[in-house]
């Protein structure tokens, strides 16, 4: 089955600064990468996808690259704010109705 | 919409003991899903339901049962709890029964096995 690695498994930073957060996945069959965010005590929710036809996708100051030749895969958070503090999942998935998530990172942002 | 409904969001068993976890979505999505969260160890699939009367495992499922009965309600059983199955559970649904497409998911159920 798939496997995704994801790293770091926490991420401090201060205000203003970017964060990255990398994913590799092992099926060369996978052709779905969304990233979750997770507030606490809350369940996880969507903040981008991209798909395997594209390399890259922005959404604000949210942006989500896709290197398939190497099979990995990275979210970048520009401008980091107090409020982007949560922890982030990276998932992959393949053609049979599933996600294998990555085991998460804690991002915390110090204002 | 309330999106998805999980109930209890809190329980406690005894080792042997059975228990369901509710979950209810209104959104009509076809795709309904157990996840499993604990620490370290990110998400995991327990069970997933691509339609009523279609269930099929996922990465964990010892231990699990389900049932997709009508589109909306998709409970996870726990037959016999054991220590290993405390953890934080989370229902998720999506639009459609392909692969690609927003998992919307529930608050979570946390659930302590003594």
């Amino acid at each position: 089955g798939e496997n995704v690695e994801q790293h770091p498994s926490t991420l401090s930073v201060q205000e203003g600064d970017s964060a990255v957060i990398k994913c590799t996945y092992s099926d060369s069959a996978s052709n779905y990468f969304p990233w979750y965010k997770q507030e606490l005590g809350k369940g996880p929710q969507l903040i981008i996808d991209i798909r395997s036809n594209v390399g890259e996708k922005k959404d604000q100051r949210i942006a989500v690259t896709l290197n398939k030749t190497a099979k990995h895969f990275s979210l970048h958070i520009t401008e980091t704010q107090p409020e982007d503090s949560a922890v982030y999942f990276c998932a992959a998935s393949t053609g049979y109705s599933t996600l294998t998530f990555g085991k998460g990172t804690m991002l915390l942002v110090s204002p | 919409n309330a999106g998805v409904t999980q109930t209890p969001k809190f329980q406690v068993l005894k080792t042997g003991q059975s228990m369901t976890l509710q979950c209810a979505q209104d959104m009509n999505h076809e795709y309904m899903s157990w996840y499993r969260q604990d620490p370290g160890m990110g998400l995991r699939l327990i069970h997933y339901s691509v339609g009523a009367g279609i269930t099929d495992q996922g990465e964990v499922p010892n231990g699990y049962n389900v049932s997709r009965s009508t589109t909306e309600d998709f409970p996870l059983r726990l037959l016999s709890a054991a220590p290993s199955q405390t953890s934080v559970y989370f229902c998720a649904s999506k639009a459609g029964q392909g692969n690609t497409g927003e998992l919307f998911f529930g608050e979570g159920s946390r659930l302590t096995v003594l």
